[in-house]
């Protein structure tokens, strides 16, 4: 059965460094997201992405965070000048319609900002 | 903005237990309603999608329901098993608000031999 991958699952770095996680979501979606949770909180929703446009993101995405499709298969999502507060699970989900659909997640990449 | 809730936040039953899991949310304008499990330290597994002129859906052992108009949603588990045991999370997409879902803070059930 087709899965959402994440790599890496685990990512430590320091406070004000840059990093990247990345996703290869299903191969026939069309509509890529990120979310994030934080150890003991709910899920966030971070941003959506079609089209190689942004449809949609929170208040969470400020201008240190950006993301990417930069070939067929993967999706990333950068986060530049990391901070404590950061430090979060990111979970990529995919869909193949707008809304009507399902959304798949992947494994996520457990983000440690020290 | 919309919220969503789910009680009990924890849950511990013994094997072979019928049991129902909450969720409500305070904008009954959704376009449609997802189950989600998740394992400690592991990804979302989806379990329901229930769109919002359906009442409910079946998987197996699994039966979801839901009354958009009180702003409700029920997650039927039958004869429950230890391999049940972990946090379901129900998630709301609304109307005319892109595709974004909005989670509740899960339910930790907890199934004993």
């Amino acid at each position: 059965e087709p899965e959402v991958t994440q790599t890496p699952s685990h990512q430590v770095t320091q406070m004000g460094q840059e990093v990247i996680l990345r996703c290869v979501p299903i191969s026939n979606h069309l509509y890529f997201y990120w979310y994030r949770q934080i150890l003991g909180q709910k899920v966030e929703f971070l941003v959506s992405f079609y089209n190689n446009e942004i449809s949609e993101k929170s208040e969470i995405f400020d201008d240190r965070f950006s993301v990417e499709r930069p070939d067929g298969s993967n999706f990333t999502l950068k986060i530049r000048s990391t901070k404590l507060e950061d430090s979060a699970m990111y979970f990529c989900a995919s869909t193949n319609r707008w809304s009507a659909d399902t959304q798949y997640f992947g494994p996520g990449t457990r983000l440690t900002v020290l | 903005k919309q919220e969503v809730t789910q009680i009990p936040a924890a849950l511990s039953v013994p094997e072979g237990e019928n049991l129902v899991l909450n969720c409500s949310f305070t904008d009954s304008a959704i376009y449609n309603l997802q189950w989600f499990r998740q394992d400690p330290g592991k990804g979302l597994t989806s379990l329901l999608l229930i769109q919002s002129s359906q009442r409910e859906q079946t998987s197996g052992r699994l039966n979801a329901s839901l009354d958009k108009s009180s702003g409700r949603s029920t997650l039927y588990i039958a004869a429950s098993q230890p391999g049940d045991s972990a946090t379901y999370l129900c998630a709301v997409r609304r109307d005319n608000a892109g595709n974004m879902l909005t989670f509740g803070g899960g339910t930790r059930l907890m199934v004993k031999p």
